[in-house]
């Protein structure tokens, strides 16, 4: 089955930026899918089809996909950007989703 | 407003049923699918499988494969998942997201927390 993998965890200044990847195997090829959850909360998406971006979603948020990792970038991070962001991907050979391990985001 | 409203919180012993549901409000369940995804408390998120609610087609992941069961009634916009017998493992909160077009998860439900003990 199809694994996506991600950094457990990364940490960023206040006004600095912060990038997580998603590795997986030719990723570049898939559409990439990004949420955000925070405590307590269900997840929301944040970036959809690899860099679109939901209506309601700042332009702090955007996304790339190249080669074996797709990259969610958070600029000018937040305090309440502190979250988990998971990737997510649609496995067309098996019909089945994946998402990735997850990245808790901590803003020092 | 698109929303996905889904049925309380619950507390079950080991071998008992349970059928949870989701509930969808300002658009047409049959006009897309349903995703369930679990998250065991401090875990990630786990993709258990899909619906097509407009013919109750289903996909299920094979982690979840034979434990538990989609289903869907068009008369009142609302999906369902069920366990016939339930284990401890099964502790977790379970959300039901609605599947846009590109196969991302646009809409999700608050999720319903499943207590199983003994």
């Amino acid at each position: 089955s199809y694994v996506l993998t991600q950094p457990p965890s990364v940490s960023v200044a206040p006004g600095q930026t912060a990038r997580i990847t998603c590795g997986g195997d030719n990723i570049g090829s898939q559409s990439v899918h990004w949420y955000q959850q925070k405590p307590g909360q269900a997840p929301v998406l944040v970036v959809y089809a690899d860099s679109g971006r939901p209506s309601g979603i700042p332009e702090r948020f955007s996304g790339s996909n190249s080669g074996n990792t797709a990259t969610l970038t958070i600029s000018r991070v937040e305090a309440g950007d502190e979250a988990d962001y998971y990737c997510q991907v649609w496995d067309s050979s098996s019909d089945h989703y994946v998402f990735g391990t997850g990245t808790t985001v901590t803003v020092l | 407003e698109v929303q996905l409203v889904q049925s309380g919180a619950v507390v079950k012993k080991p071998g008992e049923s349970l059928r949870i549901s989701c509930k969808g409000s300002g658009f047409s369940l049959t006009s897309y699918w349903i995703s369930w995804v679990r998250q065991v408390p401090g875990k990630g998120l786990e993709w258990m499988g899909r619906i097509d609610p407009s013919d109750s087609y289903t996909v299920y992941s094979p982690s979840f494969q034979g434990h538990v069961t989609f289903s869907a009634d068009k008369s009142i916009n609302t999906a369902y998942l069920q366990w016939s017998s339930l284990k401890a493992s099964d502790t977790a909160i379970y959300s039901c997201a609605k599947v846009g077009g590109d196969y991302y998860m646009d809409v999700w439900g608050k999720g319903t927390t499943v207590t199983v003990s003994s």
